[in-house]
């Protein structure tokens, strides 16, 4: 079955970077995805990554992906006061739109000033 | 161009009552889905529209949650009679081909 872990709460010293990691069961993902949701709104897509790909990067946004391990993660290079959120890791196992998303519980980060 | 959108924003309601919440997708998505979050754990998939049609329907908890999606624009998902466990947070998210644009959620209280 699928099933997508996370730990709940991270906090982090502003400037510093965030790692948040992710592991996930289902060896036939497809697509991982990070998404952040700030207080009041919706989820907001961060990045995804292709099961066949290591490393993606996106400005401040790094994102790991050991498909051996199934294990995921996103760093924030840099981090602000904007970043404070909780920041979700979802797979799917087709492509975006026609599939549903699987989510882990959500990571509270929290920057300390 | 408008995001999704769900009405209401938070809903209290006493066990036994009828709660419906609605979600409008952006204009064009065929695609609708509705996912749930219990407090504290991971967001769930509930269900998926394809236009007026429920493609996959394999995540509703049980025969007390009716989704519709009549003409295939906005979905209503009605909870009947509600229990203490329904509480959550509710999402509806859109799409056409790629990304899942998701709406801010309806806050789901039952007392």
């Amino acid at each position: 079955g699928e099933d997508v872990e996370q730990s709940l709460f991270l906090s982090v010293r502003e400037g510093d970077s965030s790692v948040i990691n992710c592991t996930y069961t289902d060896s036939s993902s497809t697509y991982l995805y990070w998404y952040k949701q700030e207080p009041g709104a919706g989820l907001q897509l961060l990045t995804y990554i292709f099961s066949n790909m290591d490393m993606k990067q996106d400005q401040r946004l790094t994102v790991l992906l050991n498909k051996k391990d199934k294990h995921l993660s996103l760093r924030i290079a840099d981090t602000q006061t904007g970043d404070s959120a909780i920041y979700f890791c979802a797979e799917s196992m087709s492509d975006f739109g026609n599939e549903k998303l699987t989510f882990g519980t959500g990571t509270r980060l929290t920057i300390i000033p | 161009e408008a995001g999704v959108t769900q009405f209401p924003s938070h809903s209290v309601i006493e066990k036994g009552q009828t709660v419906t919440l609605r979600c409008d997708p952006i204009s064009g998505h065929d695609n609708l889905y509705w996912y749930r979050r219990v407090m504290g754990k991971e967001i769930k998939f509930l269900l998926h529209f394809v236009k007026e049609s429920k493609q996959d329907e394999s995540g509703m908890p049980n025969n007390r949650f009716l989704a519709e999606r009549t003409g295939g624009t906005y979905s209503t998902l009605k909870v009947q009679p509600a229990e203490l466990e329904d509480s959550g947070v509710y999402f509806c998210a859109s799409s056409l081909h790629n990304e899942q644009f998701f709406g801010p959620g309806t806050r789901l209280t039952v007392l």
